[in-house]
C-alpha cells in the first residue's frame, strides 16, 4: 500500500458527458501529478502541483482538461465533453521534494472507458 | 527532450536464473534515473533510482541497476529471478526537477 489513494476506480461514461476524479495524496507529500496510461504504453505526463501550485501541464492536457489541488491537499482532474479517445487509466502519484529528489508513489489509479 | 527506450518487449527467464531488463535514455544534462515494476491491477511501485555517486545502485526485492553514463543506460538485474518478479518493469527519466518519462515497458516472464 503506497498511500496514494484514487476515486473513483473503475468509471463509464458515454461521449460527451464531464467526468472527475479525485486523489488523495501521501499526506506529508508536497507534489502530486497526474499521467495518463494507455494498453501498451507507459504512463504519460499530464499536469503536476507544487503544493496549491500548479506548475507544468504537457501538451497532451488539452482544454478540455483541467486540474486542481485546492490547499495544497486532494486533487481534483476534471474532463469535460469527453472522447472515446479518452478512454485510458488515470494515473495520480506524489512526492515530497523538500530535501533533493525524491521518488514518486503511485495511486491504483481511475481506469476510464468512454462509450 | 528526454526519452527512454526499452527494447525488449517480453524478457523470459528461468527460476534461479539471472535477469536482465534493458533500458536506455535520452536526456539533458544529468539524469536521474528510475526503475518501476507494475503488477497485474496494481498500481506502479518504485524499486529504485539513481541520482548520483555510486553506479551500482541497490533497490528493493533484491533488485539492482548499473548507470553507464557512456553507454546512456540504466540497465535492471538481478541474480536470481523467482517467479513472483514477473511482472511489467518502466524505466524512467527525469531531467533535473521536471517530471518523468517513461519507457513502453518490458514484461518479465519467469517461469518455474
Amino acid at each position: 500500500d503506497t498511500g496514494v489513494s484514487q476515486d473513483p476506480r473503475h468509471k463509464i461514461t458515454k461521449r460527451g458527458q464531464n467526468v472527475t476524479f479525485r486523489c488523495d495524496p501521501i499526506s506529508e507529500h508536497n507534489r502530486l501529478y497526474w499521467y495518463r496510461q494507455t494498453l501498451g504504453q507507459g504512463p504519460e505526463f499530464l499536469t503536476y502541483f507544487q503544493n496549491e501550485a500548479q506548475l507544468e501541464k504537457s501538451r497532451l492536457l488539452s482544454d478540455r482538461f483541467s486540474a486542481e489541488r485546492p490547499k495544497g491537499s486532494f486533487s481534483t482532474l476534471e474532463i469535460q465533453r469527453t472522447e472515446q479517445g479518452d478512454s485510458a487509466m488515470y494515473l495520480c502519484a506524489s512526492s515530497q521534494e523538500t530535501h533533493g529528489v525524491g521518488e514518486q508513489y503511485f495511486g491504483p489509479g481511475t481506469r476510464l472507458t468512454v462509450t | 527532450a528526454q526519452s527512454v527506450a526499452q527494447p525488449e518487449d517480453q524478457v523470459n527467464v528461468a527460476e534461479g536464473n539471472p535477469l536482465t531488463v534493458k533500458c536506455t535514455y535520452s536526456v539533458s544534462g544529468n539524469p536521474y534515473l528510475f526503475w518501476y515494476v507494475q503488477y497485474p491491477n496494481r498500481g506502479l511501485q518504485f524499486l529504485l533510482k539513481y541520482i548520483t555517486g555510486d553506479n551500482l545502485v541497490k533497490g528493493s526485492y533484491g533488485f539492482e541497476a548499473e548507470f553507464n553514463k557512456s553507454q546512456t543506460s540504466f540497465h535492471l538485474k538481478k541474480p536470481s529471478a523467482l517467479v513472483s518478479d514477473s511482472a511489467l518493469y518502466f524505466c524512467a527519466v527525469r531531467p533535473g526537477y521536471s517530471t518523468l518519462t517513461f519507457g513502453k515497458g518490458t514484461m518479465l516472464l519467469v517461469s518455474p
